[in-house]
């Protein structure tokens, strides 16, 4: 499968502990991007990665959460420190970075908060 | 900056009712638009697309066309089935801005009853 692959797809984490999501792009496609998703609600955009480089973070929350895009490896996005609030569903998409092509999704992985 | 208005949901209709669900659009300069679809539990996967003025992106009998003077791409369909049931998501690239970010409407959630 050549697609978006998005890990976990579930995870549950407790008040106070760190989440990790993690995002292995489409083959071909350096760009990646992060989107949260609350239930009946849209997509959100939080961040734009090439990689190693951050192009575009103005969807993220100023504290608690990063993301990187190493030379070697998956896209990462990092919460720590996670709140009830955090619960969502967080989709990852890659692209080549071109405005006529699509962005191609993930199946995204939903963090509980207990 | 670019923006994107989708007619507001949910949407219910009877199979083999016809389909339109609007969208509309700002941009600072000539996008390419997309509707992308959203079944349960999966992330979003593209469904048509137009890059220029007068284009028809068409899949599985959806339609939509790039009306620039209107600054729409409305998605139709003739005739709806129980399996379109989904949340149907519009989205422009503007090439002029940030060439591979994308700005996605809020989604419609279409239910087709049998």
């Amino acid at each position: 499968n050549a697609g978006v692959m998005q890990n976990p797809r579930h995870l549950v984490r407790r008040r106070g502990q760190e989440a990790r999501l993690r995002c292995s792009p489409m083959k071909g496609h350096s760009h990646v991007y992060w989107y949260r998703q609350l239930p009946e609600e849209g997509l959100k955009f939080m961040v734009y990665l090439q990689k190693e480089n951050i192009i575009d973070e103005s969807g993220m929350p100023k504290e608690r959460f990063s993301a990187e895009f190493p030379k070697e490896g998956p896209s990462i996005l990092r919460i720590q420190q996670v709140v009830r609030g955090d619960s969502a569903a967080y989709f990852c998409a890659s692209s080549q970075g071109n405005s006529n092509q699509p962005q191609h999704f993930g199946d995204g992985t939903r963090l509980s908060i207990l | 900056g670019d923006s994107v208005t989708q007619m507001e949901g949910p949407v219910t209709l009877s199979e083999e009712a016809f389909l339109t669900i609007n969208c509309t659009y700002t941009a600072t300069g000539y996008p390419s638009l997309f509707w992308y679809v959203q079944y349960p539990g999966e992330g979003l996967q593209l469904l048509l697309k137009a890059t220029k003025a007068d284009d028809k992106g068409s899949n599985k009998g959806f339609e939509a066309t790039y009306r620039k003077e209107t600054t729409s791409f409305h998605l139709e369909k003739g005739s709806v089935q129980v399996s379109d049931s989904a949340v149907y998501f519009c989205a422009l690239s503007d090439r002029d801005t940030n060439a591979g970010k994308s700005t996605f409407g809020d989604g419609t959630t279409l239910t087709v009853k049998p």
